[in-house]
């Protein structure tokens, strides 16, 4: 099946700083990658939608300027979180789809702490 | 817009018994997909069950089968002889068909399979 690779799983930086997420389809062109924010006992919150050499669609209220997101090629989709603050400490996970309807391949996820 | 209602936020079941975890929503499309997620502790999404909705027939898949209500907009995963590795958050799933639509999640259902 499908997969997507995450990296890093866990990650520490300092407030001020930034903090790149990178997912990988290992197996599979990912045209579309979905990126969400999970808080504890949370629910995932979709924060945007990347698209393959186009500019990423962000949700209401997700700030474009913090959230980077780049997807260069049909592998590769990254999130910068910049400037990091200790607000910004959560669970980000990304995920995309191998062919319309046959379910969205999840990454394992990237927990990140701002101290 | 869609909406998918998980309306038990926790459950607990006896190893071996069955237990079935409801999921309502809400669209005015024609088209879609409903999924069932497991997040198990490690917090891997991991898909358990799609269900394309122009299908009468309710997905099974092994353990794990659906009953589909199209008219009442109803979408329940069951879960027969319950293992210990069932424990895991369960999330009910949206998604239109055609091209790469964003998903909608449900807030969730914590289920404890009990030894």
């Amino acid at each position: 099946g499908a997969v997507v690779s995450q990296h890093p799983s866990r990650v520490i930086c300092k407030s001020g700083t930034s903090v790149k997420i990178e997912c990988r389809s290992l197996d599979f062109q990912a045209t579309t990658m979905f990126w969400y924010r999970q808080f504890p006992k949370k629910s995932l919150m979709l924060m945007a939608t990347s698209n393959e050499g186009s500019k990423a669609t962000y949700e209401q209220g997700v700030e474009k300027d913090k959230f980077l997101i780049n997807h260069a090629s049909l592998t590769l989709s990254t999130l910068t979180v910049t400037s990091a603050h200790p607000e910004d400490s959560s669970f980000y996970i990304c995920s995309s789809l191998e062919g319309a309807g046959y379910g969205y391949t999840f990454g394992s996820g990237t927990r990140l702490t701002v101290v | 817009a869609q909406t998918v209602t998980q309306s038990q936020p926790e459950m607990s079941v006896q190893e071996a018994e069955t237990v079935t975890l409801s999921c309502t929503y809400d669209t005015s499309e024609s088209n879609y997909y409903l999924f069932w997620y497991k997040q198990p502790p490690s917090r891997q999404m991991i898909l358990v069950i799609r269900q394309e909705a122009y299908k009468q027939q309710n997905a099974t898949e092994n353990r794990f089968s659906v009953n589909f209500q199209k008219a009442a907009k109803s979408f329940s995963l069951k879960i027969s002889d319950s293992q210990l590795g069932d424990t895991a958050m369960y999330f009910c799933a949206f998604g239109v068909s055609g091209g790469y639509q964003k998903v909608t999640f449900g807030i969730g259902t914590k289920l404890q399979v009990i030894p």
